[in-house]
Order: structure tokens, then C-alpha cells, then sequence
């Protein structure tokens, strides 16, 4: 099915690791962002990417990194884990034109560090 | 900058009429979007206005934007027990490059049998 698709879905780390959650969609979409969403503080945006080749900070960028060498993926990276990262993350993209479709979002990745 | 603002519970019998309020502060917003997220997954676009509508009713659902006041609610006829969900406000301004929403802490609507 099209969509947006994140993995993994649940994911435990210790603190220094480092890892990178992934995210696919297949819709052809130009923009790509992650948020991370906290108990009782909504949405908020880490990076996001307006097309191929094109990232830019969003509203608490620090601890991550992200890449667009595709349209189609858009990965994640945490470069050393720290329990103040637990949290969940969504994926979403949605068409440069066309704002009337809102944007889809994945599953969500939960992501606790200890 | 912007900032959203939303309660952030509501509780509502089953068959009553529930009504979700948020503000928002960027008056160039030109889109303004209600989201729904069940436990467990993702945020799916439930219905959106534009900034020079007054209202938008879609089924069970009504939109009402009072742009003087910067306020957006979110209507929902004869609620029913799946929509029990987290309810996301979203506004955004087209800047002429990149345009990302924001989105207020969302709103908890339990409801009761």
C-alpha cells in the first residue's frame, strides 16, 4: 500500500549508541520531515527536506542528523543517544503543490533510551 | 514566531456533540488543519480550512474559523466511542519556499458510553 513507512517500530538503546531510524514513502512527495511528539507537547519538528539533496533545521535539530540523496527516503540519525531522546517519532511527507492533502505521517517509531 | 494553543482534554457522552477550540497566533496563516491520531499510530488529516472560509462541514464534522479572534474549532456530531483520539490543530503560511505546519499539543477526547 502507498504510504509512508518508518522502521523500526520500537527500538531500546543505551545511552552513547547511535542509530538510524529510516523512512520511506512512494507517493513521490518533495517534502519530508520528522517530529518528534512528547507527553502534552504535540509535534515538534527536528529537520525536514524539501526535495532531494535539500535539508534544513527545524524547531529542536540538536543530537540529530538527517540525508536526502532520494526522494523517496529520508533517514534519521541519532549520533549518541541520550535518555532526553525518548520520545516518538513520526515521519511525513506531502507534495510541494497541492497543501489541500495535508501531509501523511507513518506509524511512528517509539524510541526509549536507558 | 507561531504557536498553537489547545486544551488539552475533553470528555463527552456518547451521542453528544463534541467540540474541540484552538488558537493560533500567525495571522498570514492561510491553511489551517484538523488531525486525528488514534493510540498507537500515526496523525491522519481528518478535514482542513482555508483562512477565507468561515466554515467547512464534512459529515459529522463541522469546521468554524473566526479569523478576527484567531480561533478554530472543531465540531463533531453524535460523537461515538471511536472517536476517542488525540485531536491535532495545524496552522501554516505559504513563505514562498519550504512550508511546514505547526501543530498545537494536540486535544485528548475520551468518550464515555
Amino acid at each position: 500500500n502507498a504510504g509512508v513507512t518508518q522502521t523500526p517500530k520500537f527500538q531500546v538503546l543505551k545511552t552513547g549508541q547511535s542509530m538510524t531510524l529510516q523512512c520511506a514513502q512512494d507517493m513521490n512527495h518533495e517534502y519530508m520531515s520528522w517530529y518528534r511528539q512528547d507527553p502534552g507537547m504535540g509535534l515538534r519538528l527536528i529537520h525536514y527536506s524539501v526535495g532531494a539533496g535539500i535539508t534544513d533545521q527545524g524547531e529542536v535539530p540538536n543530537g540529530y542528523n538527517v540525508s536526502r540523496s532520494t526522494t523517496e527516503d529520508f533517514p534519521l540519525r541519532l549520533l549518541s543517544a541520550a535518555p532526553s531522546q525518548t520520545s516518538v517519532y513520526f515521519c511525513a511527507s506531502r507534495k510541494k503543490i497541492g497543501r489541500l492533502s495535508g501531509a501523511f505521517f507513518g506509524q511512528g517509531t517509539r524510541l526509549t533510551v536507558v | 514566531g507561531e504557536d498553537v494553543e489547545q486544551s488539552l482534554f475533553l470528555s463527552v457522552r456518547e451521542g453528544d456533540s463534541s467540540v474541540i477550540n484552538c488558537t493560533y497566533t500567525d495571522s498570514s496563516s492561510t491553511y489551517l488543519y484538523w488531525y486525528k491520531q488514534e493510540p498507537g499510530a500515526g496523525l491522519q488529516l481528518l478535514t482542513y480550512i482555508f483562512s477565507n472560509m468561515d466554515m467547512k462541514q464534512d459529515q459529522r464534522l463541522t469546521v468554524l474559523l473566526n479569523k478576527k479572534d484567531k480561533h478554530l474549532s472543531l465540531r463533531i456530531a453524535d460523537t461515538q466511542t471511536g472517536d476517542s483520539a488525540i485531536y491535532f490543530c495545524a496552522e501554516g503560511a505559504y513563505d514562498g519556499g519550504s512550508y511546514i505546519p505547526t501543530f498545537g499539543r494536540g486535544t485528548s477526547l475520551i468518550v464515555h458510553p
